[in-house]
């Protein structure tokens, strides 16, 4: 079955304490992308990636990183988390150029207390 | 740059009532996609529609119906005969395609509650 898969669901953490949320698809997509949804804003993007080491910065990269190593994976890094940073985040993957078939995981829903 | 506008943040309807949720787009691209996104409370985002600039084409799918309209630039989604179970946030979203294309842009959402 195609999917994109996001690890954990749900998670509930502390100020500083560094955490990764895993990102993987099964469709050989090239583009990858991280978005965050918060009540009143919408999605917004955080980063993307075109391919296997092509990472750029979204709308609000600002606390996040990404990487990029192999083609199914797109780990979102958050190094030290900070309050303003609790929020529901989508992973997103689609054939390059092709956004019109974008594929979104479950979503992870972040605490940061 | 691009920007989509869902002017109506909450809506509160009856059951069987017809409800508008309204979607205004922004972009300098002459193609492009529009997209609506249902998110029901379990959180996830489902997919119910995409139209491309070339198609303007209105579509009615059961319940719901698209009205594209590249005049206003608007893309405006109706549910005929509200249920329940159409209570949920819904997104608007614009993707220009091909070239620099980067992301979705998405509108701020409406939640919609439909009660008995």
């Amino acid at each position: 079955e195609a999917q994109v898969t996001q690890n954990p669901r749900y998670l509930i953490t502390v100020t500083g304490k560094k955490l990764t949320v895993t990102c993987s698809q099964n469709m050989n997509h090239e583009y990858m992308s991280w978005y965050r949804q918060d009540p009143g804003l919408g999605l917004r993007q955080i980063y993307y990636s075109m391919n296997v080491e092509v990472t750029d910065k979204g709308d609000v990269p600002e606390g996040y990183k990404v990487s990029r190593k192999e083609k199914r994976n797109f780990p979102l890094i958050l190094e030290s988390p900070s309050p303003n940073q609790t929020s529901l985040y989508f992973c997103a993957s689609s054939l390059f150029l092709r956004l019109d078939e974008q594929f979104f995981g479950p979503g992870t829903r972040l605490t940061v207390l | 740059a691009q920007k989509v506008t869902q002017a109506q943040t909450e809506i509160s309807v009856v059951e069987k009532e017809d409800v508008t949720l309204d979607c205004v787009y922004e972009t300098r691209d002459t193609t492009y996609y529009l997209f609506w996104y249902k998110q029901p409370p379990s959180g996830e985002l489902v997919f119910l529609i995409r139209r491309n600039s070339f198609d303007e084409q209105n579509e009615i799918s059961g319940r719901y119906s698209w009205n594209f309209q590249k005049s206003t630039s608007s893309f405006n989604f109706t549910i005929t005969a509200s249920q329940v179970v159409d209570s949920a946030v819904y997104f608007c979203a614009l993707s220009e395609y091909g070239g620099t294309a980067s992301k979705l842009t998405f509108g701020t959402g409406t939640r919609l509650q439909v009660t008995l």
